[in-house]
């Protein structure tokens, strides 16, 4: 079956400028994570939805970043007026499980790239 | 500050060899997980353990977990050029959702 896709794969933004990161999750996935990855590190955690309520957004840097999951499936993380820290590979993952442990399968994530 | 240590950071063998890495915390765990990243990919989930003192085999792979859920090992037998990437342990904290990953220990398997 389809695992998750997220879109774009590669994104060069302007500093300033905003971006919006699409992520598909598995059918039927009632849990959605966003991870922030720096090159050389693991991922840090940013936000988690369960279905379409955003649970816990304590990862999230800044009020510069939001994210969304209006009808429980697609999730959009938006930066707004990206910095150059800002620059990583965003990482998303689902779950089929609403509680812990959790079994994540992640995405390709979008490397985001702010010149 | 990391809240999870891993060593080594890198670890270059010869095909055939065996390996273990650490994965070390001074936080205790509700479970921890193994993933497996190759470049350009999203990781790959190898396992999870949820009990103290736990081992759990995935073929060539065995995975332990802390007597006291503070830390993990990753043990392979007779590596292979296939298990080369980036080895990530991640722990759930109070049984929430908020993962903690590690840095990593970045295998080199030479044939």
């Amino acid at each position: 079956g389809a695992g998750v896709s997220q879109s774009p794969r590669y994104k060069v933004a302007k500093r300033g400028q905003d971006v919006a990161l699409r992520c598909d999750p598995i059918s039927g996935h009632v849990s959605l994570f966003w991870y922030q990855q720096a090159l050389g590190q693991g991922p840090e955690f940013l936000t988690y939805f369960q279905n379409e309520a955003q649970l816990d957004k304590s990862g999230l840097p800044s009020d510069r970043f939001f994210a969304e999951r209006p009808e429980g499936s697609v999730s959009t993380l938006k930066i707004q007026r990206t910095q150059q820290e800002d620059s990583a590979v965003y990482l998303c993952a689902s779950s089929p499980k609403r509680t812990n442990p959790y079994e994540q399968y992640f995405g390709p994530g979008t490397r985001l790239t702010v010149t | 500050t990391q809240l999870l240590e891993q060593s080594p950071q890198f670890l270059s063998i010869q095909e055939g060899e065996n390996l273990t890495v650490y994965c070390n915390s001074s936080s205790v765990f509700s479970s921890l997980q193994w993933y497996r990243q190759e470049p350009g990919e999203g990781p790959v989930l190898l396992v999870t353990v949820v009990t103290g003192g736990e081992v759990k085999k995935l073929k060539r792979l065995t995975f332990q977990f802390g007597d006291a859920r503070k830390d993990s090992s990753l043990h392979i037998t007779a590596a292979q050029p296939g298990d080369t990437g980036l080895y990530l342990c991640a722990g759930a904290r109070n049984y929430g959702q908020n993962f903690v990953f590690g840095p990593g220990t970045r295998l080199s398997v030479l044939p």
